[in-house]
């Protein structure tokens, strides 16, 4: 079957770095996502990695391995407002393109 | 202003009364596809659609429809809603599968619940 593990939850202080994890056991793998949803509100897009390596993006970095199935979600210089929950996802190409996502990690930053 | 706008925000209804939640998108997107989200669940896929009149199965279809007619709108039927349908909805969009273009907005989500 098709599989996303990643925390329930993690809490940070703000101005240090976290990283949040997510491991996955899909068949067709065709991308992998990283959304960010604030509480009450819609997801929103934050990275994409379908090749191994780490792509940078602001204080947001995400890294790939396809051969473990391992990906991580990078945020530096924590900020209050990036207390949310992050989703990994996985996009599959089983003749269309599902999109998988794990139930996501909840991060609360404090003071 | 580029958007996925969803109709009705929150419902209220009860068992075996059709229903549909609209959805929409103004960027002239490919990709549309349907989503529930369930506490501890995450997004689960309901169904999605490559383009007009091409749509398929997600993981969770089951007592749900859905149709392409125009580009622009892809609604959610439910024919004979029930309790475990409760629910928060989102739609999204996406350009292209077949591009880089490759990242999904969504809409603002409608909050479903079945008595």
């Amino acid at each position: 079957g098709q599989n996303i593990d990643q925390p329930t939850e993690m809490t940070a202080t703000e101005g240090a770095i976290v990283q949040i994890n997510c491991t996955y056991q899909t068949s067709g793998f065709n991308g992998l996502f990283w959304y960010q949803q604030h509480a009450g509100e819609a997801p929103t897009f934050l990275s994409y990695n379908v090749l191994d390596g780490l792509e940078e993006k602001g204080r947001f970095s995400s890294f790939l391995s396809r051969s473990k199935g391992y990906s991580y979600l990078l945020l530096k210089e924590l900020q209050m407002k990036d207390s949310a929950s992050y989703l990994c996802a996985v996009r599959v190409n089983t003749g269309g393109f599902k999109t998988i996502f794990g139930a996501g990690t909840r991060l609360f930053v404090k003071a | 202003e580029a958007q996925v706008t969803q109709n009705p925000r929150y419902l209220i209804t009860v068992t075996g009364k059709k229903l549909t939640v609209t959805c929409s998108q103004n960027m002239n997107h490919e990709y549309m596809s349907w989503y529930r989200q369930d506490p501890g669940l995450g997004l689960r896929q309901i169904y999605y659609s490559m383009n007009v009149e091409v749509t398929d199965k997600g993981d969770v279809p089951e007592g749900y429809k859905v149709s392409r007619k125009e580009k622009r709108n892809f609604p959610l039927i439910l024919e004979s809603p029930s309790p475990n349908q409760t629910s928060l909805y989102f739609c999204a969009s996406s350009l292209s599968v077949s591009t880089m273009a490759y990242e999904q907005y969504f809409g603002p989500g409608t909050r479903l619940t079945v008595t």
